[in-house]
């Protein structure tokens, strides 16, 4: 079973360059989340989509993008990489919200030089 | 600022002690969850509370909800070098679909 599956594992940018992180889920679920973590911030929430067709802003959204594609994929754009954005990106995803138990990709170690 | 605040950030013991960690907040949540998180990979879902005042067992793992529904703690009884890892608590404070996460703490159990 491959779960939540995010691709590449690892990248490495030039300030203002962007790229896409892709983000799938075999498992039919509706929600579907980016985080990033830093050391001592644990995990902040950069965008979720609770379905398919909608995407709200979290935390952290400034600089990035989303795309909920279909119920299977929800991808995250950096338009313009900074080097704050050097961090681990991790997608997620739920049966549905309100308590239900996300699961996650192996993440995604972005640096921005 | 993080809805959920998690203490300590580290904790380093014993094996065989016991320790407690804490997620608070001044928020309502209908539920909070424990994660497990290892080095180079997700975190993974320990339990969900949803009652207030509930408690939970997992092994050596004792988990309780607030009554009021703003904090928990994860009790770990007799520590394993194999319960070395980051515990993340998490829950959707408001906004339907918003999971969140505290910072998490870093514990770490020598033999």
């Amino acid at each position: 079973n491959a779960g939540v599956t995010q691709t590449p594992k690892f990248q490495v940018l030039k300030t203002g360059q962007s790229m896409t992180l892709q983000c799938a889920q075999d498992m039919n679920h509706n929600s579907m989340y980016w985080y990033r973590q830093d050391p001592g911030m644990g995990l902040r929430l950069i965008y979720y989509s609770a379905s398919e067709g909608t995407t709200d802003k979290g935390e952290v959204p400034n600089g990035y993008n989303v795309s909920r594609l279909n119920k299977r994929e929800f991808s995250l754009r950096l338009e313009s990489a900074a080097p704050s954005q050097t961090s681990v990106y991790f997608c997620a995803s739920s049966i549905d919200s309100g308590g239900s138990e996300a699961f996650f990709g192996q993440g995604t170690r972005l640096t921005v030089v | 600022t993080q809805l959920l605040k998690q203490s300590p950030q580290f904790l380093s013991i014993q094996e065989g002690e016991n320790l407690t960690v804490y997620c608070n907040s001044s928020s309502v949540f209908s539920s909070l969850q424990w994660y497990r998180q290892e080095p180079g990979e997700g975190p993974v879902l320990l339990v969900t509370v949803v009652t207030g005042g509930e408690v939970k067992k997992l092994k050596r793992l004792t988990f309780q909800f607030g009554d009021a529904r703003k904090d928990s703690s994860l009790h770990i009884t007799a520590a394993q070098p194999g319960d070395t890892g980051l515990y993340l608590c998490a829950g959707e404070p408001d906004s339907w679909g918003k999971l969140q996460f505290g910072a998490g703490t870093q514990v770490v159990v020598t033999p």
